[in-house]
């Protein structure tokens, strides 16, 4: 069965450190990978992605994630973090369907990342 | 561009009674999905419509829930009976289908309900 694992339930990290959220995936075939912020009281704001190409990938607000296909990990990275950075993670998963675009997105637990100045 | 909007934000009822929810999805969006959260989990499938179609629906979809996007724009998550265990935040999420954000599910903000 397709699944997402989050290992850390929270992850503390001091002001100006870098940070790593981990995720690693169970899919059959090619993965589509994603990282989603959710902020209290928000919905899921989406980070970055990963579909082919570079195994690192860039997204917003300096986070950086890179895919490992040998050990079936896509963990999310930011050499700095910032205070403004504490909120739930989400690594997501899905796979491509017919015509190249996808289905429904399977998700992780989450992982709290508290971010202290 | 607004935005994935839902509404209500909040709702409570009480056990046995019917809730229907509304989303409308951004702009030009032809798939729209709809996911269940509960405290402490990760977003969890629904079912998801391509324009006006149905493509699928999650065993988690009991009968007692049903989802329709009439002429593929807006849709309704409607529960029937509710039960204290369809409490959760219910979200939707639209994606353009097609182009280089095909791939994309943009979120709204959901509807939280809290069955007493």
């Amino acid at each position: 069965a397709q699944s997402v694992a989050q290992p850390e339930d929270q992850v503390n990290v001091a002001e100006g450190n870098p940070l790593t959220v981990k995720c690693t995936y169970s899919v059959s075939g090619n993965p589509y990978l994603f990282w989603y912020v959710q902020y209290p009281n928000r919905g899921l704001q989406f980070l970055l992605k990963y579909i082919t190409g570079d195994n690192l990938v860039k997204g917003s607000y300096g986070f950086e994630a890179e895919f490992n296909k040998s050990q079936t990990s896509f963990h999310l990275k930011k050499p700095s973090a910032l205070v403004s950075d504490s909120a739930l993670y989400f690594c997501a998963v899905t796979w491509p369907t017919y015509g190249g675009s996808q289905g429904n997105l399977i998700f992780g637990k989450g992982t709290k990342l508290s971010v202290k100045p | 561009d607004t935005g994935v909007s839902q509404d209500p934000r909040h709702k409570i009822t009480k056990r046995g009674q019917n809730v229907t929810f509304r989303c409308d999805p951004i702009s030009e969006h032809n798939r729209l999905y709809w996911y269940r959260q509960t405290l402490g989990q990760g977003p969890e499938f629904l079912t998801y419509f391509q324009n006006e179609a149905q493509l699928e629906k999650s065993r988690l979809l009991s009968d007692r829930f049903s989802a329709e996007r009439p002429k593929g724009s807006f849709s309704t998550l409607e529960i029937q009976r509710t039960e204290q265990g369809d409490s959760a935040m219910y979200l939707c999420a639209s994606s353009p289908g097609t182009g280089g954000d095909k791939n994309i599910q943009y979120f709204g903000a959901g509807t939280r309900l809290s069955v007493l």
